[in-house]
């Protein structure tokens, strides 16, 4: 089972890019990394997902080094509507008690 | 496209008691999740299905807890009796199918209080 460790919480300013790292020391090799992002008394919403190297999308990126025992999360220019948990989580896409959810980072950006 | 539906949205009630929720994934997700989280946590996967199949309910206390998904569609998570430290928001996922770089798609969340 893929335990994760990240930062309790983290502080920027808007217009800042921020990283947050994972670390999953024993990621197994049909695990993938998938970050979420949940606001107060919402659901986790999915930001991005990926198996190694770098993935991009319209609103993150996502670093993974050659030996996957660890990833980044990049915020490019924050604002302060990205306060909010953002989780790592590890796991099979095939699920079952496996996607394990980290114990998340509160990210709180300030003017 | 509708999201991932959940009710009630808060349920209060007592130790001993029984409570049930709803879920119903958005149209044509093949894969339903539900998670405990319990406040200052991450969620805890408690079963997932696949279709109308389980897939894995080695986290959820068979105890008190039960959940079905009715015709591989909308499904029920019990609590019978309920325990002060069943306190949490549930929350229900779903995901179109057991592919790689399926994204679960969370519903608001059921918030339990037992008191």
């Amino acid at each position: 089972l893929a335990k994760t460790t990240q930062p309790i919480s983290m502080d920027s300013y808007e217009g800042q890019e921020v990283n947050i790292t994972c670390s999953h020391n024993n990621i197994a090799t049909n695990d993938y990394i998938t970050w979420y992002q949940q606001f107060p008394s919402q659901g986790p919403r999915f930001i991005i997902q990926g198996y190694k190297t770098k993935v991009t999308n319209e609103v993150a990126s996502l670093f993974i080094p050659a030996d996957r025992k660890s990833s980044t999360l990049s915020l490019p220019r924050v604002s302060l509507s990205d306060t909010a948990v953002y989780y790592c989580l590890v796991g099979p896409t095939g699920g079952g008690n496996k996607l394990t959810f980290g114990t998340g980072t509160q990210l709180k950006v300030e003017l | 496209e509708a999201g991932v539906a959940q009710s009630p949205r808060y349920k209060i009630i007592e130790k001993r008691q029984s409570v049930a929720f709803w879920c119903n994934p958005i149209s044509g997700h093949a894969t339903l999740y539900w998670y405990q989280q319990i406040l200052g946590q991450g969620p805890k996967l408690l079963i997932q299905f696949q279709n109308n199949g389980v897939v894995d309910d080695s986290q959820l206390p068979k105890d008190r807890f039960s959940a079905e998904r009715l015709k591989g569609v909308d499904s029920t998570l019990k609590i019978q009796p309920a325990k002060l430290e069943d306190s949490a928001v549930y929350l229900c996922a779903s995901s179109p199918g057991i592919i790689p770089g399926n994204e679960q798609f969370f519903g608001p969340g059921t918030r339990l209080t037992v008191l």
